[in-house]
């Protein structure tokens, strides 16, 4: 019982390259987040999907991009890595609009 | 908007005492309302919820009562133990915008033997 897989666990990326943080989920869940957290802080949106083929923005979208290509698949691309993006990363499903989010260990990106 | 705001932190206390950790929200509509836990280098996981205006939420010894009138979900334990040294955060679900989350900072919990 697997719930929500992220990899990679940990990453230090230098200033410019690009990346794909992986998130996969075995519970036929529909909606589907990217969130990042900064210390001391709150978790922030980055992307979310309702369902294969669709996504749309969060609160914090700029330096990122999401495909939703499978139910179970919602990768997160970082395109030119800026120190900015240092964060740690969660991604979470969720079986419907009013229901709790399970979240993967989350994914700790370093930019140098 | 919708907002989240939570009580600072950190929060210190013995073993055995009373905790309440405070958060009140800003949403339109009525949304669903979460304390989620995070214990150190993992994930976070639910602890309890409240979907309508006076549910009460109880899980592990812990409890949250949704009050509309007040627009706060307040987290309360009797009796702190060490296990329960982590993160809490409060959390609120638009149920009418894909479920999207928005969360307050976190508080942290250290309970002392």
């Amino acid at each position: 019982n697997a719930g929500v897989t992220q990899t990679p666990k940990f990453r230090i990326l230098k200033i410019g390259q690009s990346m794909t943080l992986q998130c996969t989920q075995d519970m036929n869940h529909n909606y589907m987040y990217w969130y990042r957290q900064d210390p001391g802080m709150g978790l922030k949106l980055i992307y979310y999907s309702v369902g294969a083929g669709i996504t749309d923005k969060g609160e914090v979208p700029n330096g990122y991009n999401v495909s939703r290509s499978t139910t179970e698949d919602f990768p997160l691309r970082l395109e030119l890595a800026a120190p900015s993006q240092t964060s740690v990363y969660f991604c979470a499903s969720s079986y419907g609009e009013t229901g709790e989010l399970f979240f993967g260990e989350g994914s700790r990106l370093t930019v140098l | 908007g919708n907002s989240v705001t939570q009580m600072e932190g950190p929060v210190t206390l013995s073993e055995e005492a009373f905790l309440t950790i405070n958060c009140t929200y800003t949403a339109t509509g009525y949304p669903s309302l979460f304390w989620y836990v995070q214990y150190p280098g993992e994930g976070l996981q639910l602890l309890l919820k409240a979907t309508k205006a006076d549910d009460k939420g109880s899980n592990k010894g812990f409890e949250a009562t949704y009050r509309k009138e007040t627009t706060s979900f307040h987290l309360e334990k009797g009796s702190v133990q060490v296990s329960d040294s982590a993160v809490y955060f409060c959390a609120l679900s638009d149920n009418t915008n894909a479920g999207k989350s928005t969360f307050g900072d976190g508080t942290t919990l250290t309970v002392k033997p």
